[in-house]
């Protein structure tokens, strides 16, 4: 079965400053995407990152970058120049990409990131 | 930008009562999901739709769970006789077709329709 783990239910960052969030996931297929959704206090749920389990290069997005190291199946986001609007909950998923698969995602638990100004 | 649109955003229900939780998900997408999060928990699938029919359900979709779509552009999900328990966030969400050996994109979500059982 595959499983997603944050080990950390809350972090707090300076605005301004950097942050990491730590996510490491189980699974014994090869084909698969991760995800980072931030979940801000409206409940939506809104797509940050994305990678590419057959991509070797760490996805990045504006502020957002990854640390994808899959031998060790770690997945965490680093979140440069902290922003208020960042607070938020963020979720990490996990996505089987195989035939037959219709693709359902699992997510970790959360981390709850609170930004100071 | 095309969006997956939920309907309503608060719910509340007595216990016992039926509810229906309606979702208009991004127009050329065909996977459908429904996932839950009760407060302050992780979410968790529910079930997953494609072709008219549910292709994956959790153990948490039992029998008084049911969805549809019954006019091509709505899909629903049905609780038949609510729990306290039931009292979640409830998220639709989508996906564009994925055929393998294509590669997928991501699901988008809605904003959810916190469901209170009283």
């Amino acid at each position: 079965a595959q499983t997603v783990t944050q080990s950390q239910p809350e972090m707090s960052v300076q605005e301004a400053e950097t942050v990491t969030l730590s996510c490491t996931y189980d699974t014994s297929e090869s084909d698969y995407y991760l995800f980072w959704y931030k979940q801000p206090p409206s409940r939506q749920m809104i797509l940050v990152i994305r990678q590419e389990a057959y991509k070797q290069q760490n996805a990045t997005e504006n502020r957002f970058s990854v640390n994808f190291q899959k031998a060790a199946k770690s997945f965490s986001l680093k979140i440069s120049d902290s922003q208020l609007g960042d607070a938020a909950m963020y979720f990490c998923a996990l996505y089987m990409n195989y035939g037959g698969s219709q693709g359902n995602l699992i997510f970790g638990k959360g981390t709850k990131l609170s930004v100071k100004p | 930008e095309p969006e997956v649109t939920q309907t309503p955003s608060h719910q509340v229900t007595q216990m016992g009562q039926e509810v229906i939780l309606r979702c208009v998900p991004i127009s050329n997408h065909l996977y459908f999901y429904w996932y839950r999060q009760i407060l302050g928990q992780k979410v968790e699938f529910l079930v997953s739709f494609y072709n008219n029919e549910i292709s994956e359900k959790s153990e948490i979709f039992d029998d008084q769970f049911s969805v549809e779509r019954p006019d091509g552009s709505n899909f629903t999900l049905k609780i038949r006789s609510t729990k306290l328990e039931d009292s979640a966030m409830y998220f639709c969400a989508s996906r564009y077709k994925i055929k393998w050996p294509e590669r997928s994109t991501e699901a988008f979500f809605g904003q959810g329709t916190r469901l209170t059982v009283v």
